[in-house]
């Protein structure tokens, strides 16, 4: 089955700066990469994601890119505000049959410091 | 309005319980899903159901028994709780694309159902 590693479990960053975040899977046939964001007490939500069939997406400050050569996928979140100050979670999937899981990467922990 | 909602928002309870947490979504969406997340944040996947019927059922203990009796509910009970079920529970939704059977991706969570077993 999928497994996907997530890197940093913790990143601190000035505010103003840029912040990356890198996640592993092991399943070539995944095909499907989101990122959710998840605020203190709150629900995860999709921030962007990306499918194999493209390199690199871009959302305002958020960016994502994929190497399915080497299968792994990072988040770009430029210019940090307060505001993103929150638990990021990487994920892949093949999407391709009913069964077939979202794994969740462990998540990491983003601060934004002033 | 709310898209995916659960009831309780919190509920504390003593070892040996049985308990229900119960999820609603108002997308129109044909497949639901329990998550379980633990103390370090860990989500995983405990089941899923495609208009009724079970699709995933994860390595989990036969204490916890999914039900869903329309495609906008799928309910979670528990049966004699333990102290290692404490935890945040989320419901979510997806969208089948019908023919092919491939879900459209997105996942809308619920606010989530924080359980306190003592």
């Amino acid at each position: 089955g999928e497994n996907v590693e997530q890197h940093p479990s913790t990143l601190s960053v000035q505010e103003g700066d840029s912040a990356v975040i890198k996640c592993t899977y092991s399943d070539s046939a995944s095909n499907y990469f989101p990122w959710y964001k998840q605020e203190l007490g709150k629900r995860p939500q999709l921030i962007i994601d990306i499918r194999s069939n493209v390199g690199e997406k871009k959302d305002q400050r958020i960016a994502v890119t994929l190497n399915k050569t080497a299968k792994h996928f990072s988040l770009h979140i430029t210019e940090t505000q307060p505001e993103d100050s929150a638990v990021y979670f990487c994920a892949a999937s093949p999407l391709t049959n009913r069964d077939d899981k979202i794994i969740f990467g462990k998540g990491t922990r983003l601060h934004i410091l002033p | 309005d709310t898209a995916v909602s659960q009831t309780p928002k919190y509920l504390v309870t003593q070892m040996g319980n049985d308990k229900s947490i119960k999820c609603e979504q108002n997308l129109g969406h044909d497949t639901m899903y329990w998550y379980k997340q633990d103390s370090k944040k860990f989500l995983k996947i405990m089941f899923s159901y495609n208009n009724k019927e079970l699709i995933i059922n994860e390595t989990v203990p036969n204490r916890f028994s999914p039900k869903s009796p329309d495609k906008a509910h799928l309910n979670l009970h528990i049966n004699s709780l333990e102290l290692g079920d404490s935890a945040v529970y989320f419901c979510a939704s997806s969208q089948d694309l019908g023919l092919a059977g491939v879900r459209r991706e997105t996942q809308y969570f619920g606010p989530g159902t924080r359980l306190l077993v003592l």
